[in-house]
Formats: C-alpha cells, structure tokens, sequence
C-alpha cells in the first residue's frame, strides 16, 4: 500500500448519524487533503491542511467538519448527511511544491 | 476557470497495441501535469509527472507528453497488458498552494 491509510474501508450511516472518517500518514508529508468522488465525476477537492493549517475548503457544505490534530492524522466528521453524499471519500497526502499527491484506499460512504 | 477534458470515458484495445489516452485543458498553460492510475474501489496512484519546459517524460513502457501550444498531453502505453485495464486520470497544478484539478478519468480495457 501507499503509507496512507483510511478506516473504516466502508460505512453505511443514516441521515441523522454521526460518525468520523479517519486517515493517517506515515510518509512524513506536510500536506493533507479530502477528496469526494462520485460515480462518473472528476476527483472534487474538499479541504488541504497544509502545516496542519487549513488553507482550503471548497464550499463544502458545513455538515462535513474536517479536522487535522497533527501532520500524521486528518479526520472528517460527519453529521446529518444526505443520500446525495453518498460517495467514496479519498484522504491524500503530499511534501513539496511539486504537490504529487498520494492517496489512501478511501472510505465508502453510504447514506440511507 | 480551468477545465480539464479527457478525450473519452472508455477505451479498449488489443493486448500488445499501443493504448493513447488524450487530457485537454482550456485555460492557463500549468507549471506541471500528471497522470494518475486508479483501480476500482481503490485511491489513485501517482505514475507520472510532467512539467511546462519538458515536452516528453518516460517511464518504463510509460510515455507522456505535453504541448501548451496545443493545451494537450498524450498518455502513452506501449505493449499493453491486461494488467493494464484501469482508469487514467490526469490532473494539474492550479497554482495554489497544494490544489490540483483532476479530469474525469478515461478507462482502459486491454483485452487478450
């Protein structure tokens, strides 16, 4: 695997559900980023953390808190999701400017 | 705003052919370019990167290239695998600080 890792792989959550998706890094990056990835759509890039100082977010809507305790951990918390939010959730990191980007397996979302 | 074009959703081609796959972009020329490969159910994983002063890269049966004249790069496989079979998705650089745009990806199906 790629020294990015994500748990849970999968999980299923009704809309008035919270729950958090983990990532965690062992590459020594200083960069850390959430992608939601939809059937048929391009990667769309939710939150970077660089520094663990967040420097993006993309208009996501406020239902997705995002969190990174350190350079090694990025966490997203959800809460009162919609069916639309069902989605693969992919975590990825990076070190210099160059910004190559490497990704975890994802968390398969799905909201009933 | 940038947009990035993937010549086609789906591609298929001989084993041993020579697959291309095309990325467009209609805006600024970026500092740099890459390809990703992408398994189903799995994050993508970086494979190759370009940049703006380089008109050709490889990588053992890899070829990409990059024309800003024509805001294109060409993903080359030469004597295609099964293995092969994937997604392909190529993103670039927006200039911010850690943020790539990626197209919609084109997937490859080398049959035998």
């Amino acid at each position: 695997e790629t020294g990015v890792t994500q748990t849970p792989r999968h999980l299923v959550m009704g809309m008035t559900n919270k729950k958090s998706l983990k990532c965690e890094q062992h590459l020594g990056h200083n960069a850390m980023y959430w992608y939601k990835q939809s059937a048929k759509k391009p990667l769309e890039l939710m939150f970077v953390y660089s520094l663990e100082e967040r420097v993006e977010n993309n208009s996501v809507p406020s239902r997705f808190s995002p969190e990174c305790p350190n350079s090694s951990h990025l966490f997203l918390h959800l809460h009162t999701l919609q069916p639309e939010d069902s989605a693969l959730y992919l975590c990825a990191s990076s070190l210099g400017h160059e910004n190559t980007q490497y990704f975890g397996p994802g968390t398969r979302l799905t909201v009933l | 705003s940038q947009k990035i074009e993937q010549n086609s959703e789906a591609l298929n081609i001989q084993e041993g052919k020579t697959a291309t796959l095309t990325c467009n972009y209609t805006n600024y020329s970026p500092a740099y370019l890459q390809w990703y490969r992408q398994d189903p159910g799995r994050g993508p994983v970086f494979l190759l990167l370009i940049r703006e002063n380089e008109k050709e890269k490889r990588k053992e049966r890899l070829k990409v290239t990059f024309d800003t004249t024509l805001k294109q790069s060409l993903f080359h496989i030469t004597a295609s695998q099964p293995a092969d079979s994937a997604t392909y998705l190529c993103a670039l650089e927006t200039g911010n600080t850690g943020k790539l745009i990626f197209g919609q990806g084109t997937t490859l199906q080398v049959k035998p």
